[in-house]
């Protein structure tokens, strides 16, 4: 069964820290993952795109790796922002895209 | 440039009513989805559209649903009679390109639809 398992459900860090979150996947056939930053009462938006050769990208505060043979992506931030509170949600497209219920995170001052 | 806009962006209705949702993609994109989150669950795919023809409407839960895309510039959602498992947050998406290119998919803020 193709899943896409997200973890921690929830995280709450200080403004400043840095967090790293989960995501594990049994989609196949694998063609790419993403991960979308979702704010309360937007739509989600696209952080980064990983294919199966690719490791690690980043986007400025925001690196996500992907280990293509254990089949796990993580998503690490670093000097957390207020405003990055939100839900990351992780995408896996397969023959369709597979979406994880999302880590929601609260950066606190 | 406009983002894809979605509207309404709340519904309530009785169970047994039609709602149409709307989605408006970014101008020239020709790939449009939809997507539904029912509360507490993932956000789970329910059809693609490249231009004006249905590519892929696996995610269609039953009949009771109907989207077309007339022309393929915007597309609309009908549910018609809605259920209370109807309840939920459409997300309409649209893309240049199926694969996404390197921006991903550009989403709307989503429609909230709830079925009392």
């Amino acid at each position: 069964k193709n899943q896409v398992e997200q973890s921690p459900q929830s995280l709450i860090i200080l403004e400043g820290k840095n967090c790293t979150l989960q995501c594990n996947y049994t989609v196949s056939p694998f063609s790419n993952l993403r991960w979308y930053k979702q704010d309360t009462g937007r739509g989600p938006v696209s952080l980064t795109i990983m294919t199966f050769s690719e490791n690690t990208k980043s986007n400025g505060r925001y690196t996500a790796t992907l280990d293509a043979d254990t089949k796990q992506s993580s998503l690490h931030i670093t000097a957390s922002q207020l405003s990055d509170s939100a839900s990351y949600i992780c995408v896996v497209r397969g023959n369709q895209f597979y979406f994880g219920t999302g880590t929601s995170l609260t950066v606190i001052p | 440039e406009a983002g894809v806009t979605q509207f309404p962006s709340h519904s309530v209705i009785e169970k047994g009513q039609t709602v149409t949702l709307r989605c408006d993609p970014i101008s020239g994109h020709d790939n449009l989805y939809w997507y539904r989150r029912v509360m507490g669950k993932e956000i789970k795919f329910l059809l693609h559209f490249v231009k004006e023809s249905k590519q892929d409407e696996s995610g269609m839960p039953n009949n009771r649903f109907l989207a077309e895309r007339t022309g393929g510039t915007y597309s609309t959602l009908k549910v018609q009679p809605a259920e209370l498992e109807d309840s939920g947050v459409y997300f309409c998406a649209s893309s240049q390109d199926h694969g996404g290119g390197s921006y991903g998919y550009t989403f709307g803020s989503g429609t909230r639809l709830t079925v009392v």
